[in-house]
């Protein structure tokens, strides 16, 4: 069981918008921590895609943006791309935990 | 480019230990805080620990507490993560990342413990 919440799968035809979302607690993404993302291809190390919230590393496309409000944050990748199938991570911190460095169970994004 | 390479996949018997390297290059190795995250086959991604490569300072997650130890040799720049007691849900992917700010800007490639009976 993670500690942040996201659904397990999302899909989307080629040019649709889909969002993942990620929702942590009072202790983690309420209490002020940052949210960052990352982008797994199959058989690849995690890639940072998002971090503090909103905020794309060079090389990054600008069709992948972040959101965060209140204990959640969200994920939105526009204009779908065959290359963008692989799994998102949402991950923060957490202030209660032994572990505080706290990820989501990850989404797969399919594209039909 | 900063770059995070590790060492070759391992095979282990269970109660065995495992000691992971992780080398980097292209940056100041005592300048950023090195973490251990592992990936159990079709499983999320889970946080084990970090060290402070300048002081050689380490901070575990309570789950792996008495197992891993992360250690450092700066004339090297490398890191190592080592887990004893070696169980069969101990098999996964094992992956070094350096911290910038409480997130992971960069990643090793990974490598694969298998742990048999």
């Amino acid at each position: 069981q993670s500690v942040l919440t996201q659904p397990p799968s999302v899909s989307g035809a080629p040019g649709q918008r889909v969002t993942i979302s990620c929702t942590g607690s009072s202790s983690n993404i309420g209490a002020d921590y940052d949210v960052h993302w990352y982008q797994q291809l199959p058989g690849t190390a995690p890639k940072l895609l998002i971090y503090a919230n909103t905020n794309r590393p060079s090389g990054v496309p600008d069709r992948f943006s972040g959101s965060k409000s209140g204990t959640s944050a969200s994920l939105a990748i526009t204009g779908l791309q065959a290359e963008d199938e692989a799994d998102y991570y949402c991950q923060s911190y957490d202030s209660n935990l032994s572990g505080p460095w706290v990820f989501g169970g990850g989404t797969k994004v399919t594209v039909l | 480019q900063v770059l995070l390479v590790q060492s070759g996949a391992e095979v282990k018997k269970s109660g065995a230990s495992v000691k992971v390297s992780c080398k980097t290059s292209k940056y100041s190795f005592t300048g950023y805080y090195l973490h251990w995250v592992r990936q159990a086959p079709g499983q999320g991604l889970e946080w084990m620990g970090w060290i402070n490569p300048n002081s050689g300072g380490t901070n575990y997650a309570q789950k792996f507490q008495g197992r891993v130890t992360i250690t450092r040799d700066t004339s090297i720049s490398t890191s190592y993560m080592e887990l004893s007691s070696l169980r069969s849900d101990d098999t996964a992917v094992y992956y070094c990342a350096r911290e910038r700010e409480l997130f992971f800007d960069y990643w090793g490639q990974g490598t694969l413990v298998t742990v048999s009976s």
